[in-house]
């Protein structure tokens, strides 16, 4: 019985560089979210995705960062030409509903941008 | 409780006494309140959720008190065990967007055995 399953767990880039981060949402769920956490900080929304589908990005920077979640396969979470500030603790979360308060979050992939 | 400033906040309680974390949120609108904990390297993990229609819910050890009045939250563990040391943050969402929670900025727990 897996949870939300993330990778990698750390991930270094330097400037100029491209973040892949991936998000296996526990089984049975099909709404997947994405949060960015800075240090000592609550997380922050970015994007809400179904299969195949942006649901609302009203959190995701405008430039530089993506998010899918195709028909298979994991949800990436996609950030080019990475930049200091990006440097942060990135969570995964699933949902089997939607709507459903009730999100259940992977361990997180910390990325260091050098 | 919540603060503003670039530390976190801290409570260290001893163990098997009872512990209170406390959180204040601004947004009237907000209708669902749930508590975090985090543990170093981890993901946030679901404690407790109590709605607005409500002044109180217990689970196993932990109660939620949510005074919208003054629009103030609170967690209380009871008989706080080294376990349950962690960053604990509460949450809320108003209402229509249930997935788009606002957290907190948490407060770290340490309980000296």
């Amino acid at each position: 019985n897996a949870g939300v399953m993330q990778n990698p767990r750390h991930l270094v880039r330097r400037r100029g560089q491209e973040a892949r981060l991936r998000c296996s949402p526990m089984k049975g769920h099909s709404h997947v979210y994405w949060y960015r956490q800075l240090p000592e900080e609550g997380l922050k929304f970015m994007v809400y995705l179904q299969k195949e589908n942006i649901i609302d990005e009203s959190g995701m920077p405008k430039e530089r960062f993506s998010a899918e979640f195709p028909k298979e396969g994991p949800s990436i979470l996609r950030i080019q030409q990475v930049v200091r500030g990006d440097s942060a603790a990135y969570f995964c979360a699933s949902s089997p509903l939607q709507g459903d308060e009730k999100l259940f979050f992977g361990s997180g992939t910390q990325l260091s941008v050098l | 409780g919540e603060s503003v400033g670039l530390h976190l906040p801290t409570l260290s309680v001893q163990e098997g006494d009872n512990s209170i974390i406390n959180c204040a949120y601004s947004n009237s609108a907000s209708d669902y309140f749930i508590w975090y904990k985090q543990e170093s390297g981890k993901g946030p993990q679901f404690i407790i959720d109590i709605r607005s229609n409500m002044d109180k819910r217990q689970g196993q050890r932990v109660t939620v008190l949510l005074n919208k009045t003054v629009k103030h939250l609170s967690l209380q563990i009871a008989a706080t065990q080294p376990g349950d040391s962690a960053v604990y943050f509460c949450a809320e969402t108003p209402g229509g967007s249930n997935y788009k929670l606002t957290f907190g900025k948490g407060t770290l727990l340490t309980v000296n055995p």
